[in-house]
């Protein structure tokens, strides 16, 4: 089966510096996608980038890269430039089909 | 911009009593998920729904739980008779597509409290 993992709770970091949430996948599959997601407080979740995982190129959204290592199912998200509004808990999500596997979830808290 | 919709935010129920989660997808998306968040833990798949019909569901989708689309609009998730363990967080999503690339859009979640 497949599992997400995201080691770190919680995170902070000071506007405008740099940020990475980590996470770890398990599957035996080839072929997949994955996601972060980003759930302001009291928000919808909204999509922040995605990855597949036959492309070797990591994705990048503005701000936003990921730092994806298919031989170690690492996926870590980077952000650049924080901002106030990127508070909120960051989930990592994989799947190989429709149905979206989460991790736990980290919660980062950007300071002024 | 289009978004999913859930009603209501927060549902206290007793134990044993029927619930009704709702959801209105955004207009021209064609499949239809349930999710839930157990407090502290993480969120979980329940149920994925297409052209009337469930299409996968976890080991959660139990019998207590059915999903139903009465109308053009509206998604619901009902729980037949709720258990302590079924208060959580529940979020209804929705894509224009089912492959796996396709972004999942998220409503804001329906907290049900069973007491």
């Amino acid at each position: 089966a497949q599992t997400v993992t995201q080691s770190q709770p919680e995170m902070s970091v000071q506007e405008a510096e740099t940020v990475t949430l980590s996470c770890t996948y398990d599957t035996s599959e080839n072929n997949y996608y994955l996601f972060w997601y980003k759930q302001p407080p009291s928000r919808q979740m909204i999509l922040v980038i995605r990855q597949e995982a036959y492309k070797q190129q990591n994705a990048t959204e503005n701000r936003f890269s990921v730092n994806f290592q298919k031989a170690a199912k690492s996926f870590s998200l980077k952000i650049s430039d924080s901002q106030l509004g990127d508070t909120a808990m960051y989930f990592c999500a994989f799947t190989n089909t429709d149905k979206l596997i989460f991790g736990t979830g980290t919660r980062l808290q950007v300071f002024p | 911009e289009p978004e999913v919709t859930q009603t209501p935010s927060h549902q206290v129920t007793q134990m044993g009593q029927e619930v009704i989660l709702r959801c209105v997808p955004i207009s021209n998306h064609l499949y239809f998920y349930w999710y839930r968040q157990i407090l502290g833990q993480k969120v979980e798949f329940l149920v994925s729904f297409y052209n009337n019909e469930i299409s996968e569901k976890s080991e959660i989708f139990d019998d207590q739980f059915s999903v139903e689309r009465p109308d053009g609009s509206n998604f619901t998730l009902k729980i037949r008779s709720t258990k302590l363990e079924d208060s959580a967080m529940y979020f209804c999503a929705s894509s224009e597509m089912g492959s796996s690339y396709n972004e999942q859009f998220f409503g804001p979640g329906t907290r049900l409290t069973v007491l």
